[in-house]
């Protein structure tokens, strides 16, 4: 079945305690993104990925790190987790070749900072 | 001003309704629309693409006016299972990872 997977799907942690949330696809897609959603704001681009070890800035980068040292996989980092990161987070793929060039999410990883 | 804009609703509306949900973008180059539905907190899923010729799938039609910027789905014949917040969501650059998303219009749909 064609998915993106993501785990945790929920973490309760506290301040700058690193944290790695995973982030899987097995549809061999070329793109992968992180977003944080927040109430009001919608999703916002964190970082993205066009490619094996090619990662860039999204919106709201800011405290977060990202690889991609497989075409699967695109973990999100916090190296040190603040409050303001608490928000509910999607991965998603998807392919230059699709028609339409929709994305697959990932169910979500919910995350609070205390 | 935020680059894609929606009312948040909610709209309320009985079982067999016609709603409308209007979306408004500001880069006038954006390539590509979509309409996306999210479940309670779930992740978003594609509902349907938005093209300039209009595009219908059962009871939703998309429209989008490239020179006033904005994008419209109708949901005729409104059913319960409806209820989800709709997501407008545009693309920058054509196939690009550029993706701008509005904050959503939540729909209940009452018996």
């Amino acid at each position: 079945e064609a998915q993106v997977t993501q785990n945790p799907r929920y973490l309760i942690t506290v301040t700058g305690k690193k944290l790695t949330v995973t982030c899987s696809q097995n549809m061999n897609h070329e793109y992968m993104s992180w977003y944080r959603q927040d109430p009001g704001l919608g999703l916002r681009q964190i970082y993205y990925s066009m490619n094996v070890e090619v990662t860039d800035k999204g919106d709201v980068p800011e405290g977060y790190k990202v690889s991609r040292k497989e075409k699967r996989n695109f973990p999100l980092i916090l190296e040190s987790p603040s409050p303001n990161q608490t928000s509910l987070y999607f991965c998603a793929s998807f392919s230059s070749r699709s028609v339409p060039d929709t994305q697959y999410f990932g169910p979500g990883t919910r995350l609070t900072v205390l | 001003r935020k680059e894609v804009e929606q009312d948040p609703g909610p709209f309320n509306v009985p079982e067999g309704a016609t709603v409308a949900f209007n979306c408004t973008y500001s880069n006038s180059a954006s390539q590509s629309f979509f309409w996306y539905r999210q479940d309670c907190r779930k992740e978003p899923k594609l509902l349907m693409s938005v093209y300039s010729s209009g595009n219908e799938d059962g009871r939703f039609t998309a429209q989008l006016n490239r020179a006033s910027q904005y994008i419209s789905l109708l949901i005729r014949d409104s059913k319960l299972s409806d209820s989800a917040t709709y997501l407008c969501v545009v693309n920058k650059q054509w196939r690009s990872n550029d993706m701008r998303f509005g904050a959503g219009t939540r729909l209940t749909v009452k018996p």
